[in-house]
């Protein structure tokens, strides 16, 4: 296991409300990242968050916005739930600047679905 | 910006042969190449990664090789066992910030 953990597990919503999923670091990492993966899909990237700012975003609206904590943890919101919402979120956390740190390491996810 | 792509989306072999996937990458600036393993509803897991200053890199049965001129990296699996069924992602890391960019998968089938 990678000590990235995620909350919760599965989450169930409904069109236009608004959802907010957690995210652990692994101890020592102040990068997170989130991504979004639909079914059949591969991860595609949201945002990045280092040491508290937003650092880098994809191709994603507004109504996906997130945090990051003094103690590297990290929050995604998601606002106005639309149907196409419905996958599985991930969080990676890194220690990117040192040579052979800067690898991601993934949560175990979030499944959102969207009814 | 920085765009992957994988082949072949699926891969059926008899258990004991090799493996190979092939993805490409348009970002010059992009400078560490991760493979992740991700079995069905579970995390992506990383099995091995290579940095743009190394040609080849290998981990017991698996192996990446990268070539920086021609903007491609491949994994190879040797000795392939039913417990290495899944789908693999190679990934690309580039940007001043960590933007991984994923290729679209392989849905790896090893046949006992």
């Amino acid at each position: 296991e990678t000590g990235v953990t995620q909350s919760p597990t599965h989450l169930i919503k409904t069109r236009g409300q608004q959802v907010t999923l957690r995210c652990s670091s692994q101890s020592g990492h102040n990068t997170v990242s989130w991504y979004q993966q639909a079914l059949g899909q591969g991860p595609q990237f949201i945002f990045q968050y280092y040491r508290e700012e937003e650092n880098g975003r994809g191709n994603f609206p507004p109504r996906f916005s997130g945090l990051q904590f003094p103690n590297y943890s990290s929050e995604l919101n998601v606002n106005a739930l639309e149907l196409d919402d419905s996958a599985l979120y991930l969080c990676a956390s890194s220690l990117p600047g040192l040579a052979d740190t800067d690898t991601q390491y993934f949560g175990p996810g979030t499944r959102l679905t969207v009814l | 910006g920085e765009n992957v792509e994988q082949h072949p989306s699926t891969l059926s072999v008899q258990e004991g042969d090799s493996a190979v996937i092939k993805c490409t990458y348009s970002d010059s600036a992009s400078n560490y190449f991760p493979w992740y393993k991700q079995e069905l509803g579970k995390r992506p897991q990383l099995i091995i990664d290579i940095r743009s200053n190394v040609g080849e890199k290998k981990d017991q049965r698996i192996a990446v090789t990268l070539n920086k001129t021609a903007k491609h990296f491949s994994l190879h699996i040797t000795e392939t066992q039913p417990e290495d069924s899944a789908v693999y992602f190679c990934a690309a890391l580039s940007g001043g910030y960590q933007k991984v960019t994923f290729g679209t998968g392989t849905k790896l089938q090893v046949i006992p």
